[in-house]
C-alpha cells in the first residue's frame, strides 16, 4: 500500500475555475504538506497542515484534513495559467520527537487552460 | 527569502564514476535530507541527517551512497560508483525542526548516468 496517493492523477480546467485535488493516506500522520512542482523543476512548499488542524488557508489555497478518513484536499480558487504544475501531498508519519521522514504521493498534474 | 541551493543543476557521468552533489541548506536549519525522483515517478526519501550523523535512511540508500556536512554550510551526497538506474533528479531539503516541521527543497540536480 502507498502513503499519500493523490487523485485525480491529471486535471484540466479553464482559467478562473477552481481546482480540487485529493490525497489519501494509510497510516496515522503528524502533518501533511502540499508541494507544487513545475515541469522538471524543484518542489515548492505550499502549505503544511498538522494532524490536529482541519482546515488551513493561504491566499488562493485552501487545504482540508480529515484524519478519520485519512484524506486531505487542496483547493485552488480562481485558477490561473501559472498554476499549471504537478501537485504532491507529502505525509510525515515519524514518531514524535523523532526525525522526519516524508513520504510523497505520485502527484496530480494540473493543467489550467488560458 | 532564504532558500536551499544545489549545484550543479545538471550532471552527466559515465557508469562506474563517482559523483558528488552539493547542497547549501537554509542557514539556521539543523535537519537535512536527500530525496530523488526518477523521471515520471514519485519523490523518494533517501536519507535524513542531524547533528553530523545519519538519522534515518531508506533501502535505496545503500553502501554506494554517503552524505557529509564538510563545513558549516554545505551538505553533500556522494554516489561512489554510479549505475544507470541512479539517473534521476536529486533534491536536497532542510528544516529547522525534525518531525512536524516544513521541509524546504532545493531546485534539484538532474543526474544522467550513461
Amino acid at each position: 500500500s502507498q502513503q499519500g496517493e493523490e487523485d485525480p492523477q491529471a486535471l484540466s480546467i479553464q482559467e478562473g475555475e477552481n481546482a480540487t485535488m485529493n490525497c489519501s493516506y494509510k497510516t496515522s500522520i503528524n502533518n501533511l504538506q502540499w508541494y507544487r512542482q513545475n515541469s522538471g523543476r524543484g518542489l515548492v512548499h505550499l502549505i503544511l497542515i498538522r494532524s490536529n488542524e482541519r482546515e488551513k488557508h493561504s491566499g488562493r489555497l485552501r487545504v482540508t484534513l480529515d484524519t478519520s478518513k485519512k484524506s486531505s484536499s487542496l483547493l485552488i480558487t480562481a485558477s490561473r495559467a501559472a498554476d499549471t504544475a504537478s501537485y504532491f501531498c507529502a505525509t510525515d508519519s515519524s514518531y514524535y520527537g523523532g526525525y522526519q521522514k516524508v513520504t510523497f504521493g505520485i502527484g496530480t498534474k494540473l493543467q489550467v487552460i488560458p | 527569502e532564504p532558500e536551499v541551493t544545489q549545484t550543479p543543476s545538471h550532471q552527466v557521468t559515465q557508469m562506474g564514476q563517482e559523483v558528488i552533489l552539493r547542497c547549501v541548506p537554509i542557514s539556521n536549519h539543523l535537519y537535512f535530507y536527500w530525496y530523488r525522483q526518477i523521471l515520471g515517478q514519485k519523490v523518494e526519501f533517501l536519507v535524513s541527517f542531524y547533528n553530523n550523523e545519519i538519522s534515518e535512511k531508506s533501502e535505496i540508500f545503500d553502501d554506494q551512497f554517503s552524505v557529509e556536512r564538510p563545513d558549516g554550510s554545505n551538505f553533500t551526497l556522494k554516489i561512489r560508483s554510479t549505475k544507470l538506474e541512479d539517473s534521476a533528479m536529486y533534491f536536497c531539503a532542510s528544516s529547522d525542526g525534525g518531525a512536524w516541521e516544513t521541509q524546504y527543497f532545493g531546485p534539484g540536480t538532474r543526474l544522467l548516468v550513461l
